[in-house]
């Protein structure tokens, strides 16, 4: 099983700066990366597909980089609807793809 | 546009089996060429992938749960479902049905449908 591990856990950011978020695989997953964001109360919300490719009506503040077992989400300016969960899957060894353990992005 | 609605019991006594249905409007299984699928979540904590099923009836499990998990696809009905035998306090969560890209990433969710195990 390909074991994925975000980092940090917790992530506190001001509004209006840049956030990075981590996502480590334990082997190569190609560029079959996704990204998730979760609101408390509410189903996950994919943001990023293929490692870097946007899915629709996701802003553009929003970008996603990396391959093989790196991989970045980086929020270029804050919004405060932007504080949530955010939680990376692999899907190269589809059906089974897994997700990480989540990021939670708060306010600093 | 695309909805995926979650139905079944919100409590199980442990030793039961779970049963959820997820019904779509907006897409039909019978002629889609996305999957389908359920994750769930435990209170707090983080998601896992149970299963996905391809309107053709092929099936796909989580290897840590498929002794006890059966996805199946009505197609008449545009639903889906799920159901998870020999239930215990540990799957207690919330049980997310998705549509699955072919590629394997959870392309749209539903609401979510909160499963407690207690007697």
């Amino acid at each position: 099983e390909i074991v994925m591990t975000q980092s940090p856990a917790t992530l506190s950011v001001s509004p209006g700066e840049r956030a990075t978020l981590s996502c480590r695989a334990s082997q190569s997953v190609s560029s079959n990366l996704a990204w998730y964001q979760q609101k408390p109360g509410q189903a996950p919300r994919l943001l990023i597909y293929g490692a870097s490719t946007r899915a629709t009506d996701i802003p553009a503040r929003f970008s996603g980089s990396g391959s093989g077992t790196e991989f970045t989400l980086t929020i270029s300016s804050l919004q405060s609807e932007d504080f949530a969960v955010y939680y990376c899957q692999q899907y190269n060894n589809w059906p089974l793809g897994t997700f990480g353990q989540g990021t939670k992005l708060e306010i600093k | 546009q695309l909805q995926l609605q979650e139905s079944g019991p919100g409590l199980v006594k442990p030793s039961e089996t779970l049963s959820l249905t997820c019904s779509v409007s907006g897409d039909s299984i019978s002629r889609s060429s996305y999957y389908w699928g359920w994750i769930r979540q435990p209170p707090g904590k983080g998601l896992e992938w149970i299963a996905t099923i391809y309107n053709s009836g092929s099936t796909y499990y989580n290897p840590s749960l498929k002794s006890r998990v059966t996805i199946s696809v009505d197609t008449s009905k545009n639903q889906f479902s799920l159901k998870l035998s020999s239930v215990t306090a540990a799957d207690t969560a919330i049980f997310y049905c998705a549509r699955l890209d072919s590629s394997g990433f959870f392309e749209s969710w539903g609401q979510g449908t909160l499963v407690t195990v207690s007697s």
